[in-house]
């Protein structure tokens, strides 16, 4: 079936990039997301690419896509502390079914 | 929270325990979901609504049974609650027309 990957932990020092990746298996997947949780909150849409795009840049956030390889990574410019989160990436193939991955855990550090 | 109200947000229960949960929309969205986060495992689908009165299991629907009599409400109720359903229970929310999950602020429940 579908699947999501991601590793679990990351750590950064403040004003550095952050590069998290995930890789799926949908080969139909058509829209791919990424979510920011912070400590006892809902998860929160950073922001989502189309499956036709390589990459979409917002602010901070660069999303890239590869998707003969089926990998997605969301980079972080300027880290800050604020930062600190777990960061989900999920696709869906355009149905009712969205697949997210396990979560990795961004910590930043002063 | 994108007009998504979770309710309680946290409950302590006992083993053998009758548990609903609700969920409460103001967007009119069509579909609905009930998910548990657990260390681990991610985000965890136990049921989805695809419309008023109709829902289809998800990959841990053991259970679990849903209801969902009003567009805006969709119940989640844990018949028997066991201390494997001791969870965070998210509650999120789409439309086919936008193809984006919005969540609610999640329900912390303990089964002792």
């Amino acid at each position: 079936g579908e699947d999501v990957e991601q590793s679990l932990f990351l750590s950064v020092r403040e004003g550095d990039s952050s590069v998290i990746n995930c890789t799926y298996t949908d080969s139909s997947s058509t829209y791919l997301y990424w979510y920011k949780q912070e400590p006892g909150a809902g998860l929160q849409l950073l922001t989502y690419i189309f499956s036709n795009m390589d990459m979409k840049q917002d602010q901070r956030l660069t999303v890239l896509l590869n998707k003969k390889d089926k990998h997605l990574s969301l980079r972080i410019a300027d880290t800050q502390t604020g930062d600190s989160a777990i960061y989900f990436c999920a696709e869906t193939s355009g149905t009712y079914k969205y697949i997210f991955g396990t979560g990795t855990r961004l910590k930043v550090l002063a | 929270d994108a007009g998504i109200t979770q309710s309680p947000r946290h409950k302590v229960t006992e083993t053998g325990t009758p548990v609903t949960l609700r969920c409460h929309q103001t967007e009119n969205h069509r579909y609905m979901y009930w998910y548990r986060q657990d260390p681990g495992h991610g985000l965890r689908l136990i049921h989805y609504s695809y419309g008023v009165k109709d829902t289809d299991k998800g990959e841990v629907s053991d259970g679990y049974s849903v209801s969902r009599s009003k567009t805006e409400d969709f119940l989640l109720t844990l018949e028997s609650a066991t201390s494997s359903q001791t969870s965070v229970y998210f509650c999120a929310i789409s439309d086919p027309t936008e193809n984006i999950q919005y969540f609610g602020a999640g329900t912390r429940l303990s089964v002792l």
